[in-house]
C-alpha cells in the first residue's frame, strides 16, 4: 500500500527541539523528492521544505530557514524534519508529501499529518 | 515572494457549477495545481499541470489557467464536494519554494 505515515509530534517547549519522522512504503522512496507542508490551526497550507531524491539539495521557507532541517535516510525509507528553537508560530499539523513533476513541482501523495504544539 | 490569492468562500447549490479562482502575477506562465481538503483530513491532489486529473478524480473537476487567473471548476456539484480548496505553484524565480493559495471554502447549499 502506497502511503506516508508521520510521527514524532507532540508538545514541545519554546526553544527546545523536536524531530519529526515520515515513514514511506509502497513505492521506491529513493526515487522521489520529498517535502514538508504545515497547517496552523484554522489556517491554510504553508510549504516548509523540500529535499531532493538523493538528499543533495534542500530548500526552505523563509519562516523556518536556519531553524529547521530536512533530511532523509533512503536505506530506511524515512524523511525527517528537525525543529530547533520552535516558537508558538510553529504550532501546526505537519504533513510530509511526495513530490512530483520536474520544474513545476507538486505533491501527489500526503501523509495524515502529525500535530506539533509549541507551548510552555 | 510570489503571492496567490483566492476568494475565502464560494457557495453553490447541488447540481450547479462552482468556479474557484486563483490570482497571481502572470500565473498563466506557471503550472497550477489544486488540492481538496476535507475537515480533519490531509489534502488530496485533484488537478495538476493546470488541467490534468489524477486517476480516481471525477471528470467533474477541471482546471484552466490564463493571464493572471487560474480557475478550478467543479461541475454538477455534490454534497461530498464541500471542502477547502487550495491552488499551488512552484516558484523557481529566485529560489526553490512551494507557494499555496489562501484557500477557498466551498459550501454546498
Amino acid at each position: 500500500q502506497v502511503q506516508l505515515v508521520e510521527s514524532g509530534g507532540g508538545v514541545v517547549q519554546p526553544g527546545r527541539s523536536l524531530r519529526l519522522s515520515c515513514a514511506a512504503s509502497g513505492f521506491t522512496f529513493r526515487n522521489y523528492g520529498m517535502d514538508w507542508v504545515r497547517q496552523a490551526p484554522g489556517k491554510g497550507l504553508e510549504w516548509v521544505a523540500i529535499i531532493w531524491y538523493d538528499g543533495n539539495n534542500k530548500y526552505y521557507a523563509d519562516s523556518v530557514k536556519g531553524r529547521f532541517t530536512i533530511s532523509r535516510d533512503n536505506s530506511r525509507n524515512t524523511l525527517y524534519l528537525q525543529l530547533n528553537s520552535p516558537t508558538a508560530e510553529d504550532t501546526a499539523v505537519y504533513y510530509c508529501a511526495r513530490g512530483a513533476g520536474t520544474t513545476n513541482w507538486y505533491f501527489d501523495l500526503w501523509g495524515r499529518g502529525t500535530l506539533v504544539t509549541v507551548s510552555s | 515572494s510570489y503571492v496567490l490569492t483566492q476568494p475565502p468562500s464560494v457557495s453553490v447549490a447541488p447540481g450547479e457549477t462552482a468556479r474557484i479562482t486563483c490570482g497571481g502575477n502572470n500565473i498563466g506562465s506557471k503550472s497550477v495545481h489544486w488540492f481538496q481538503q476535507k475537515p480533519g483530513q490531509a489534502p488530496v491532489l485533484v488537478i495538476y499541470y493546470n488541467s490534468d486529473r489524477p486517476s480516481g478524480i471525477p471528470e467533474r473537476f477541471s482546471g484552466s489557467n490564463s493571464g493572471n487567473t487560474a480557475t478550478l471548476t467543479i461541475s454538477r456539484v455534490e454534497a461530498g464536494d464541500e471542502a477547502d480548496y487550495y491552488c499551488q505553484v512552484w516558484d523557481s524565480s529566485s529560489d526553490h519554494r512551494g507557494v499555496f493559495g489562501t484557500g477557498t471554502k466551498v459550501t454546498v447549499l
